[in-house]
């Protein structure tokens, strides 16, 4: 049982490049989340998902895309990477938002140079 | 708008000793978790705190929820190494799509 996948792990952008983000959860969550890290600080949340075909703004969702056409599946586009987007993202799915704590992929590590 | 405080954000102890970690929160909430992430790593799951009064313990970790107050602690009974991680509280409201908003962490080293 894997979870909740993230790919890629490491990824080095150019200012302007784009990219996606993948990432993928076996548990059949309805919910689902993409949150980035930065050095001390907690984690914010960029876009989130409360079932498949549905997305919503986050605490910090400038510069960024998602889409969820498929339940088990959530995707983090950036159109044109800033250094100001250099963070660790994670990507979480929960069952319900009742009782369930979210489930982390291990993250991406992004740098923008 | 919901803000998550969790203090001290640094902590380091000695084997053996016990400490808690605060976790105060502004606006009513329906759920608190705590999660701990180790360097480099992805978060897991420790506590659900799902009302007031509620108390959970696993091994040397035991967490509490006061929602009248809008505080949770953390309670480290007797450190020992392996507990060194950073420790997140995250607070939920479930009118909010259930979105959790997380605290900076507390970075908790045990040396022995």
């Amino acid at each position: 049982n894997a979870g909740v996948t993230q790919t890629p792990k490491f990824r080095v952008l150019k200012t302007g490049q784009s990219m996606t983000l993948l990432c993928a959860q076996d548990m059949n969550h309805e919910y689902m989340y993409w949150y980035r890290q930065d050095p001390g600080m907690g984690l914010r949340l960029i876009h989130y998902s409360v079932g498949e075909g549905t997305t919503a703004k986050g605490e910090v969702p400038d510069g960024y895309n998602v889409s969820r056409l498929k339940k088990q599946n959530f995707l983090l586009g950036l159109e044109s990477a800033a250094p100001s987007q250099t963070s660790v993202y994670f990507c979480a799915s929960s069952w319900d938002r009742l009782n369930s704590p979210l489930h982390f992929g291990n993250g991406t590590r992004l740098t923008v140079t | 708008e919901l803000k998550v405080e969790q203090n001290p954000l640094f902590l380091s102890m000695q084997e053996g000793k016990n400490y808690t970690i605060y976790c105060n929160y502004s606006t009513t909430s329906d759920r608190l978790y705590w999660y701990r992430q180790d360097p480099g790593k992805s978060l897991e799951s420790l506590f659900v705190l799902l009302s007031n009064g509620a108390v959970k313990q696993e091994g040397r970790l035991m967490a509490s929820l006061d929602t009248k107050a809008r505080l949770s602690t953390l309670h480290i009974t007797a450190a020992v190494h392996d507990l060194s991680a950073t420790y997140f509280c995250a607070v939920d409201n479930v009118s909010n799509a259930g979105k959790s908003t997380f605290g900076d962490g507390t970075t908790l080293t045990v040396k022995p």
